[in-house]
């Protein structure tokens, strides 16, 4: 299936501990992204990539830091996880085109619905 | 900064129509966007506007005011599967900045 997939689906841990998400889109985007949910449901951009370069840090903790092996790929690892960090992270995929183009949609993972205890 | 703003929930009757609003102050402007997410699940596109008007597709249709930073959702012939949310998003410069969603209650 074409698709952005994510794992875990669900990651529930202590406090202070490391953890990573993990995405892969097989849909030949050059752009990815992580996006944060919180309970009040407002989604927020944190870090985007284009062709395994960042392009977009929103001022988000540097524990937080992403990795993208190849352009198909963008992995989240968050060190010293605090209880404010639980929230659904959404990786997503676009294809620029240009400004105004319908193609820059958004194709976004099932999402990983962290807990920290 | 960026704006956007929606109702927080509606509800509607099946087989009726509803209009979900959106209002933005956003500093740049590539596209406004509507995306669907059901409970526990990831959102979807639904539509999309650059210029100003409407834009139909089925039962979903979007409008879209640059100079009022304004735009709606109609879902005609509401069905019971349409009970989700609803995400306005404004696109700029690489970046979607979404609203904080309009939870839809459809009754029977």
């Amino acid at each position: 299936d074409t698709a952005v997939s994510q794992t875990p689906k669900y990651l529930v841990t202590q406090m202070g501990n490391d953890k990573s998400i993990k995405c892969e889109q097989n849909l030949g985007h050059d752009t990815m992204y992580w996006y944060k949910q919180d309970s009040k449901k407002f989604l927020k951009i944190m870090f985007s990539y284009n062709n395994k370069e960042l392009i977009i840090n929103e001022t988000v903790p540097n524990r937080f830091s992403p990795k993208s092996p190849d352009k198909a790929h963008l992995n989240l690892h968050i060190n010293s996880l605090e209880l404010g960090d639980s929230a659904v992270y959404f990786c997503a995929s676009s294809l620029p085109t240009g400004v105004g183009a319908t193609n820059e949609k958004l194709f976004f993972g099932s999402g990983t619905q962290l807990s920290v205890l | 900064g960026q704006n956007i703003d929606q109702p927080t929930e509606m509800t509607a009757t099946e087989g009726a129509i509803v209009q979900i609003n959106c209002t933005y102050q956003t500093s740049g402007f590539n596209g406004l966007f509507w995306y669907q997410q059901h409970a526990g699940e990831a959102p979807t596109f639904l539509s999309y506007n650059v210029l100003d008007g409407l834009e139909e597709k089925g039962r979903f249709s979007s409008f879209l005011s640059r100079s009022k930073g304004y735009s709606y959702l109609l879902l005609k012939e509401l069905q019971m599967k349409d009970s989700a949310s609803y995400l306005c998003a404004v696109h700029n410069f690489n970046k979607f900045y979404f609203g904080s969603g309009t939870k839809l209650n459809v009754k029977p």
